[in-house]
């Protein structure tokens, strides 16, 4: 069964202090690896997709790798703003649908 | 700006009620899907649609219906609303040839 899991379910960090969120998946065939972010009461907002193992893709402080059982986004030196739900969501290959597998997310919160 | 558009962005109605969630996006995806979301839980697929007239049944079995009579909108119809039916419903949007999905803002419903 295609399966997400996302660890820790919740992070607090001091400000600047460099961390990295996992996404782990069980899939038979990935098309596709999707980050998200999340704030409360909005919809998620598109960050990176990633297709192969070894991918790495970046934007500001957020760096999102592939291997071929997890992502990670790594956070450097994250800001106060950076406070949000991060979701991770496959793209399985069976099947004919669009549809995505989403993990129950990480919620950061990160202290100035 | 092309943008996907949710209205409306709370709604609070009695049990028994017939209820439409709007959905429209101004992308010119052929791709539309509606997700439930529960407080601090993942996105479950409930409809999605490839295309005018195409409409599918997600994961999740759900007690709502849509239609795609035009590509830019993808409205969600609840004929009875209940108390279970209370959560997030969030709708996104997405190129055939890939997979990458936008969502909008979300309805959060709450049913007395």
């Amino acid at each position: 069964e295609d399966q997400v899991t996302q660890s820790p379910e919740a992070l607090r960090l001091q400000e600047g202090e460099s961390s990295s969120l996992n996404c782990s998946y069980t899939v038979s065939g990935l098309r596709g690896l999707f980050w998200y972010r999340q704030d409360p009461g909005k919809g998620p907002e598109f960050l990176f997709t990633l297709y192969s193992a070894g991918e790495e893709k970046e934007k500001e402080r957020l760096k999102a790798t592939l291997t071929k059982k997890e992502s990670f986004l790594h956070i450097t030196a994250p800001k106060p703003e950076d406070s949000a739900t991060y979701l991770c969501a496959v793209h399985p290959s069976s099947g004919n649908t669009g549809k995505l597998i989403f993990g129950q997310g990480t919620t950061l919160q990160v202290k100035p | 700006e092309a943008d996907i558009y949710q209205t409306p962005r709370y709604l609070v109605i009695g049990t028994g009620k017939k209820i439409t969630l709007e959905c429209s996006q101004t992308m010119g995806h052929d791709k539309m899907y509606w997700y439930q979301q529960d407080p601090g839980m993942e996105l479950h697929l409930i409809h999605y649609s490839y295309g005018v007239n195409s409409t599918e049944k997600g994961d999740l079995s759900s007690e709502s219906t849509v239609s795609r009579i035009r590509t830019e909108h993808f409205p969600l119809t609840l004929e009875s609303a209940r108390p279970s039916h209370t959560s997030q419903y969030l709708c996104a949007s997405s190129e055939s040839g890939n997979n990458e999905q936008f969502f909008g803002p979300g309805t959060r419903l709450t049913v007395l």
